[in-house]
C-alpha cells in the first residue's frame, strides 16, 4: 500500500505564475518530508525539506507547506520558470528507526514560456 | 555538491548475463541505498546499507544482491538478467536520516 501519494501526474503552468504541487501521506509516524526534482535520465536532486515541527519552510522561490492534521503537504514555486519543468517527487520518512524514504509517484511540471 | 557516481549510465544486455552496477560516493556517508524506478512510478527501495558489512533488503523484492565492503562503494549484482529487470536503478547515500543524495542512475535494458 502506497504511503505517499501524488494524485496529479502532471501540471502545466504559465511562466511567471505559481506552481502548486500536492502530496498526501497515510503514515502518521512520518516526521520529515522532502521534495526532489528529477530530469529525464538523471537522478533526483534534493529541493527542500520540512520537519513535522514546522508548518512552512521557504527557500528562495520554493516554499513547502505541511498540514499534519490533513496529512498533506504542498510545494509552491513562484514565480515559475521554464527551467523548473521536471518531475517532482514528494518523499517522507521517520527520523528514528530505519530512516528509509518513501516516495510518491511524481508530478510532471511543465512551465510554458 | 553531492559526489555520488554510478556506472554504467546505460546498459543493454542479453538475457542470462551477469551484471554489476557500480555506485561510489566520496562524501563519507554511512548510509547507502539502491532504488528501482519505472517510468511514471515511484522510486522503490530494493536494498540499503547502514555501513560496512551491513546490507538489508528494501520494500520491493528484488533478485539482485549487494555488498558493502568499503564505505564508499555499494555495487549491485544481477546473477542472471531477465527482461523483467529492465528499469532505471538509482543509488543514493545519506549521512543522517534525512536528505539522500542521488547518483545519475543506470538505465538497464535486458533483451
Amino acid at each position: 500500500d502506497q504511503q505517499v501519494k501524488q494524485n496529479s501526474p502532471s501540471l502545466s503552468v504559465q511562466e511567471g505564475r505559481i506552481s502548486i504541487l500536492n502530496c498526501d501521506y497515510t503514515n502518521s509516524m512520518f516526521d520529515y518530508f522532502l521534495w526532489y526534482k528529477k530530469y529525464p535520465a538523471e537522478g533526483p536532486t534534493f529541493l527542500i525539506s520540512i520537519s513535522s515541527i514546522k508548518d512552512k519552510n521557504e527557500d528562495g522561490r520554493f516554499t513547502v507547506f505541511l498540514n499534519k492534521s490533513a496529512k498533506h503537504l504542498s510545494l509552491h514555486i513562484v514565480p515559475s520558470q521554464p527551467g523548473d519543468s521536471a518531475v517532482y517527487f514528494c518523499a517522507a520518512n521517520t527520523q528514528t528507526g530505519a530512516n528509509n524514504l518513501f516516495f510518491g509517484t511524481g508530478t510532471r511540471l511543465t512551465v510554458i514560456p | 555538491e553531492a559526489d555520488i557516481y554510478q556506472t554504467p549510465r546505460y546498459l543493454v544486455i542479453g538475457t542470462g548475463k551477469k551484471i554489476t552496477l557500480e555506485c561510489s560516493q566520496t562524501m563519507g556517508h554511512d548510509k547507502m541505498y539502491w532504488y528501482q524506478q519505472d517510468p511514471g512510478m515511484e522510486l522503490h527501495l530494493i536494498h540499503y546499507s547502514y555501513g560496512v558489512n551491513s546490507t538489508e533488503k528494501g520494500d520491493l523484492s528484488s533478485e539482485s544482491t549487494v555488498s558493502r565492503i568499503r564505505t564508499e562503494h555499494f555495487p549491485l549484482t544481477l546473477e542472471s538478467a531477465r527482461p523483467s529487470h529492465t528499469s532505471q536503478y538509482l543509488c543514493a547515500s545519506s549521512l543522517s536520516g534525512g536528505e539522500q543524495f542521488f547518483g545519475p542512475g543506470t538505465r538497464l535494458t535486458v533483451l
